[in-house]
């Protein structure tokens, strides 16, 4: 069945360091990809997403490329700030929201 | 500005204790799910509901029961608590349910059974 995998953590950074958190994806048919966020205390919310093979998307300073050739959604950051610690979950939607896989989650936290 | 409410945050049951997950939606989404957050698992649906009076099973359904009598509201029951249901739950709706759909969470609902 689909799955996401993303890289285990915790990844802890200093400010202004470069972020990649991998996530590698297998699924049939063609998913829209998607990178949500927790911040301590909140609900999961949308990072970003990219629908279609190619597609970069990007919010907040993070960006992520839809790679079908790899099968793979990196989200990357050039430089933290220590408003980014949370967790950052990887997930991908085939056909419909029944259907949406997540990944572990990565907790990340940002040193001043 | 409310967006999906949960109640309550933490709970503490005894094993085959029964209680009742409530959520709260006032975006008139149509579309309502149920998830679990254990480590190392991601999140896993639960139940989901297209619409007022239509609900369907997810991923992990055992020992969970649902309805959804008005497009506002979505809880979840746990009938006989179990150890195995400790765990944090979330709540999430979106009014686009097909493939490219943001979904709008709860804050989490964090159950220990013991």
């Amino acid at each position: 069945g689909d799955s996401v995998t993303q890289m285990e953590g915790p990844v802890t950074l200093s400010e202004e360091a470069f972020l990649t958190i991998n996530c590698t994806y297998t699924a049939t048919g063609y998913p829209s990809l998607f990178w949500y966020v927790q911040y301590p205390g909140e609900g999961l919310q949308l990072l970003l997403k990219a629908t279609k093979a190619d597609d970069k998307g990007s919010n907040k300073g993070f960006e992520a490329t839809y790679r079908k050739e790899t099968t793979s959604f990196h989200l990357e950051k050039g430089s933290v700030q220590v408003s980014d610690s949370a967790v950052y979950f990887c997930a991908l939607s085939a056909y419909n929201n029944n259907d949406m896989r997540f990944g572990a989650g990565t907790r990340l936290t940002v040193k001043p | 500005n409310a967006g999906v409410t949960q109640t309550p945050k933490f709970q503490v049951l005894k094993t085959g204790q029964s209680m009742t997950l409530q959520c709260a939606q006032d975006m008139n989404h149509e579309y309502m799910s149920w998830y679990r957050q254990d480590p190392g698992m991601g999140l896993r649906l639960i139940h989901y509901s297209v619409g007022a009076g239509i609900t369907d099973q997810g991923e992990v359904p055992n020992g969970y029961n649902v309805s959804r009598s008005t497009t506002e509201d979505f809880p979840l029951r746990l009938l006989s608590a179990a150890p195995s249901q400790t765990s944090v739950y979330f709540c999430a709706s979106t009014r686009d349910r097909g493939r490219t759909g943001e979904l709008f969470f709860g804050e989490g609902s964090r159950l220990t059974v013991l």
